[in-house]
């Protein structure tokens, strides 16, 4: 079974700064996707990215960005120039290319932005 | 910008007692699921229903729950006889297609046995 790992319960970051939430998963499949959602308290989650597997070239949604490491089935989210709005619960999430089409979460990671 | 609504936002019942959560998909998605999440622990898929049945569903998705669209609006999750492990917070979403990128999420519904 496909299983997610965000390893940081917490963080927080400076406005205007950069900030880097790791997530890991383990997968035999080959072909599959991965999500950055974000919850915003008592809010809906929305989609912040997605990365193709097959894709080489790592996703891009403005200030957001991944690293996706495949070999180390390692997917995090890069957050730049941080702003107030982006104080949210993140979540990571798998989901297979055929098959099930369900998404595996993370535990997620809530982040603080300080003034 | 058309979103999934979940109503009750917090509902309260007793060990043993049945309850229904209520879900508005996006109007024209086709694709509807629920999921849940424990406090503390991880968002978990439940059930994802297609035309009128199941299309999945997880082993948490035994016989005490069951899904139903019984109208052109509302997808409902049932509880038939709730324990105390049943206390989450719930979630539904929706998509157009089956591979659909996104699932559009619902705000979930606070679910406290007692």
């Amino acid at each position: 079974a496909q299983t997610v790992t965000q390893s940081q319960p917490e963080m927080s970051v400076q406005e205007a700064e950069t900030v880097t939430l790791s997530c890991t998963y383990d997968t035999s499949e080959s072909d599959y996707y991965l999500f950055w959602y974000k919850q915003p308290p008592s809010r809906q989650m929305i989609l912040v990215i997605r990365q193709e597997a097959y894709k080489q070239q790592n996703a891009t949604e403005n200030r957001f960005s991944v690293n996706f490491q495949k070999a180390a089935k390692s997917f995090s989210l890069k957050i730049s120039d941080s702003q107030l709005g982006d104080a949210a619960m993140y979540f990571c999430a798998y989901r297979s290319a055929g098959g099930a089409n369900n998404l595996f979460f993370g535990t997620g990671t809530r982040l603080t932005v300080i003034p | 910008e058309p979103e999934v609504t979940q109503t009750p936002s917090h509902q309260v019942t007793q060990m043993g007692q049945e309850v229904i959560l209520r879900c508005v998909p996006i109007s024209n998605h086709l694709y509807f699921y629920w999921y849940r999440q424990i406090l503390g622990q991880k968002v978990e898929f439940l059930v994802s229903f297609y035309n009128n049945e199941i299309s999945e569903k997880s082993e948490i998705f035994d016989d005490q729950f069951s899904v139903e669209r019984p109208d052109g609006s509302n997808f409902t999750l049932k509880i038939r006889s709730t324990k105390l492990e049943d206390s989450a917070m719930y979630f539904c979403a929706s998509s157009y297609y089956r591979i659909s990128y996104e699932q559009y999420f619902g705000p979930g519904t606070r679910l406290t046995v007692t």
